[in-house]
């Protein structure tokens, strides 16, 4: 299996906190994607990061990716309720060209 | 601008019933996708395909079958519908570059339940 885990699996914090998700994988890849998911909708694209990367900032959003460790995680600064939803983080292997996988997932609540 | 658009949003079969589910994107993608959802857990792919004519094994693809219409649509397949393939189901399309794929974009899901 190309997809690890996602880690915590709960996240419960108080507004204006910051969140921290890691996701871990088990093959190499061409890039690692976030995805963020609200409750009974599809999923949004947060940021991709291709495997040269090591960190890239979109907004309040920090992802980070270290290919030695084939972990990445991202961080959400100055949570708020709005930011409350599921996220994912998904991989291309480098050897299965558009196979997208995706981890269980983190469910993240921000509490007002 | 509709994106990604699934059809049925919601179906109801009886075991053993089959039935399609339509999926079409108007961002002119090469790459589309169907995934499933069930309760609590992450998407697992059922089936892709990354061009016109062309399709490959996902991680679960027992028990379906897919077909890469045109460019725009991509269909997904029960043939004998069981129990087990309650789930929600998600179709997705991408453009691909030079040497990565890109983001996916998604639909808003098709709940379907076998009973």
């Amino acid at each position: 299996s190309q997809q690890g885990e996602e880690d915590p699996q709960a996240l419960s914090i108080q507004e204006g906190e910051n969140a921290t998700m890691n996701c871990s994988y088990k093959t190499s890849i061409n890039n690692l994607q976030w995805y963020r998911q609200n409750s009974g909708r599809g999923l949004v694209h947060l940021i991709l990061i291709r495997s040269n990367e090591r960190e890239k900032h979109s907004g309040r959003l920090r992802v980070t990716l270290d290919t030695s460790k084939k972990s990445s995680s991202l961080l959400i600064t100055a949570s708020r309720a709005a930011d409350t939803a599921s996220y994912f983080c998904a991989t291309e292997g480098k050897t299965s060209y558009d196979k997208v996988i995706f981890g269980p997932g983190t469910s993240l609540s921000v509490i007002p | 601008n509709a994106g990604v658009t699934q059809t049925p949003k919601f179906q109801v079969l009886k075991t053993g019933q089959s039935m399609t589910l339509q999926c079409a994107q108007d961002m002119n993608h090469n790459s589309m996708y169907w995934y499933r959802q069930d309760p609590g857990m992450g998407l697992r792919l059922i089936y892709y395909s990354a061009s016109e004519g062309t399709t490959d094994k996902g991680e679960v693809p027992n028990g379906y079958n897919v077909s890469r219409l045109n460019k725009r649509e991509f269909s997904l397949r029960l043939e004998s519908a069981a129990p087990s393939q309650t789930s929600v189901y998600f179709c997705a399309s991408s453009i691909r570059t030079y040497s990565n794929t890109g983001e996916l974009f998604f639909g808003e899901g098709s709940r379907l339940t076998v009973l």
